[in-house]
């Protein structure tokens, strides 16, 4: 059974920094690209960013550019989000995503969410 | 990246059909076949129930399915179920190589 479990997330200042892990589970991690979504708590998704099987090519959304950065670690099973320099509008509930590869290549499915890590940014 | 657009709410009786709508441009849903959507039940996470426009995963029922025309995505869910009850996002694929979701769809089962 696919396990995605994220940690890390809380209450944080803005300007600080926080950094979120996930903990996979349940398949060959090292198989697959791996995201971070988030999402307002009663509003919509946005993805935040993704990295690919080997950490060879990452994106990020242009709200989190330059601020966040995505890292995982095959032999840990994890993926990581260091976040700096944070904001109030970052404060959202952060999913760890499993990609789900398909025949174009990069296509952006996510088939395994975890449960969410809030993280809010406030003075 | 624009959200995609969704209208808010969209409502129906038990065994009915719904059809909600999912609107972007030619540099995202119109450019690529890349379409997928998500239904999320209060308090849950969000679960992928078609991509490739039309293509269910394994297991899912046949109620749900998908389409596009032009720069507009579709997903009826037919012989509408109260646990059909949830919000629902489209996700398509951009010509930023990253993807955007819509602002979500409130589906109630009078």
């Amino acid at each position: 059974e696919v396990q995605l479990v994220e940690s890390g997330g809380g209450l944080v200042q803005p300007g600080r920094s926080l950094r979120l892990s996930c903990a996979a589970s349940g398949f060959t991690f090292d198989d697959y690209a791996m995201h971070w979504v988030r999402q307002v708590p009663g509003k919509g998704l946005e993805w935040v960013s993704g990295i690919n099987w080997n950490s060879g090519v990452i994106h990020y959304a242009d709200s989190v550019k330059g601020r966040f950065t995505i890292s995982r670690d095959n032999a840990k099973n994890s993926l990581y989000l260091q976040m700096n320099s944070l904001r109030p509008e970052d404060t959202a509930l952060y999913y760890c995503a499993k990609d789900r590869p398909c025949a174009g290549g990069n296509c952006y499915y996510f088939d395994y969410w975890g449960q969410g890590i809030l993280v809010t940014v406030s003075s | 990246q624009s959200a995609l657009t969704q209208v808010a709410s969209v409502s129906g009786s038990p065994g009915q059909s719904i059809t909600i709508s999912c609107t972007g441009t030619s540099s995202d849903i119109g450019g690529y076949n890349y379409v997928s959507w998500y239904q999320q039940h209060p308090g849950k996470a969000p679960k992928l129930i078609i991509y490739d426009v039309n293509i269910r995963p394994s297991g899912l029922s046949s109620r749900f399915s998908g389409s596009k025309s032009g720069n507009t995505a579709s997903l009826t869910i037919s012989g509408l179920q109260a646990e059909d009850e949830a919000d629902y996002f489209c996700s398509s694929y951009t010509s930023s190589r990253t993807p955007v979701f819509g602002g979500g769809t409130k589906l109630t089962v009078l």
